[in-house]
């Protein structure tokens, strides 16, 4: 079964907007969230990653939030650009493996 | 430094028939994953390897099978084709594995008639 559920599965958003993407897990095992990028035709690219310990983490334009007790993480992509455009996936570690979500495809129109 | 770099890119195979896919890491990193991609199910973690020993399983068949070698590459093998195999294979190489994140090569499109 699906350890990691993440929605929506497609996003539209205008250039400047924050889309928003969330996840939500069961097992309080996982010690590590990456949230990784996929371009067609490319492998996911990791984009920033997260530990339970922490409630929030920025890198220039993404943003991490993890609710440890609700047990849900998001991704907020702030100022988002048409180059954004890409298939986002959440993923939580358990033990040397990442299990992952199902992927949001998100379009940012100019 | 060069990414993980997968090959063949593509591949066409009769069900039934066995095939092997290559891997080769980023230098220095010691841990190798395997993931089959399919618009289905997603992104499923295969096995993972580190210094030709395999630590972690996940749950595929075995006719799905892999293997490292001292130089830190892999292959993994998948024997009786499926057309359900058919997917996206991606590795995925770290330095060694938990601590250090994951780099995703393009993969492997196999296709299956």
């Amino acid at each position: 079964q699906q350890q990691v559920k993440q929605s929506p599965q497609s996003l539209i958003v205008q250039k400047g907007g924050i889309p928003i993407i969330n996840c939500a897990y069961e097992n309080t095992a996982f010690d590590y969230f990456p949230w990784y990028q996929q371009f067609p035709g490319k492998g996911p690219a990791l984009l920033i990653a997260i530990r339970p310990d922490v409630s929030e983490k920025k890198e220039g334009r993404f943003t991490i939030s993890f609710n440890k007790s609700a047990k849900q993480f998001s991704l907020h992509i702030m100022d988002s650009q048409p180059g954004d455009s890409a298939t986002y996936f959440c993923a939580a570690r358990s033990g040397y493996a990442l299990n992952f979500g199902k992927g949001t495809s998100l379009l940012v129109t100019p | 430094k060069a990414g993980v770099t997968q090959t063949p890119r593509y591949l066409i195979k009769t069900r039934g028939q066995q095939v092997t896919l290559s891997c080769s890491p980023i230098s220095g990193h010691r841990s190798v994953s395997w993931y089959q991609q399919t618009p289905g199910q997603g992104l499923q973690f295969l096995f993972e390897y580190f210094s030709e020993t395999q630590r972690n399983k996940g749950n595929f068949p075995g006719r799905f099978s892999g293997r490292q070698f001292s130089n830190s590459r892999s292959e993994m093998n998948v024997s009786t084709l499926e057309l359900g195999d058919s997917a996206l294979y991606l590795c995925a190489s770290s330095l060694e594995g938990y601590n250090s994140p994951l780099h995703f090569g393009n993969g492997t499109r196999l296709t299956v008639t």
